[in-house]
């Protein structure tokens, strides 16, 4: 079974340009999540889909940070514009139904903002 | 107050070992629980899940949760070299968001 795919694996950008995370979950996953991970914490939810509509986005800064997934496969997660604050590594998970024993994360982006 | 707090760490115990990590939480709708290994430039990949109060055995790994307490351990029994790994707690209300600890970094000397 392939894992979850994520590109690009790191990017470089200075503040205020923009950015955009590409996932493709695994074959037949209805779930996805995109989570945040800050160095030296903790990943944190941005966003799930169920399919291609949106269950949970209430730690997103809407204000930047834009995610979709059409079709109900795969997904991106843009940022516009960046602030340094927002370097951290970017995890896809999908799960097939009920979430935790099912997760599986991709390897990350990791993105640095200067 | 975080939601979860994971002791920091880091941990650095000799091959042979028990190495023995700790969360604690303070929402009580937690019912599910979780440990996962994170290496380094790596997702984070599922070690045990338990639901409600109790003891989980999975070879050498053993997850404790005691939700009076609000209170889960992971123990590593006889620890290699390649458990060296960032392990992070989990835990959720519906099974689906997951809310992390902040990760305990272990390193296990050959």
């Amino acid at each position: 079974e392939a894992g979850v795919a994520q590109s690009p694996r790191y990017k470089i950008i200075e503040k205020r340009q923009s950015v955009a995370f590409w996932c493709n979950p695994i074959s037949g996953h209805a779930t996805l999540y995109w989570y945040q991970q800050i160095l030296g914490q903790g990943p944190k939810l941005l966003i799930q889909f169920q399919n291609n509509g949106v269950v949970d986005d209430s730690q997103l800064p809407k204000d930047r940070f834009s995610a979709e997934r059409l079709k109900g496969v795969d997904s991106t997660l843009k940022i516009q514009p960046a602030k340094l604050e927002d370097s951290a590594v970017y995890l896809c998970a999908s799960s097939l139904g009920q979430g935790g024993i099912g997760y599986t994360f991709g390897s990350g982006t990791r993105l640095t903002v200067v | 107050q975080k939601e979860v707090e994971q002791d920091p760490g880091p941990l650095s115990v000799p091959e042979g070992a028990i190495v023995s990590l700790n969360c604690t939480y303070s929402n009580s709708a937690f019912q599910y629980f979780m440990w996962y290994r994170q290496y380094s430039r790596k997702g984070p990949e599922l070690l045990m899940y338990t639901y409600s109060s109790g003891n989980k055995e999975d070879g050498r790994f053993t997850a404790q949760v005691d939700k009076s307490s609000k209170y889960i351990s992971l123990f590593i029994r006889d620890s290699q070299p390649s458990d060296s790994a960032t392990y992070l707690c989990a835990m959720s209300e519906d099974d689906y968001k997951l809310s992390f600890g902040a990760g305990t970094t272990v390193t296990v000397r050959a």
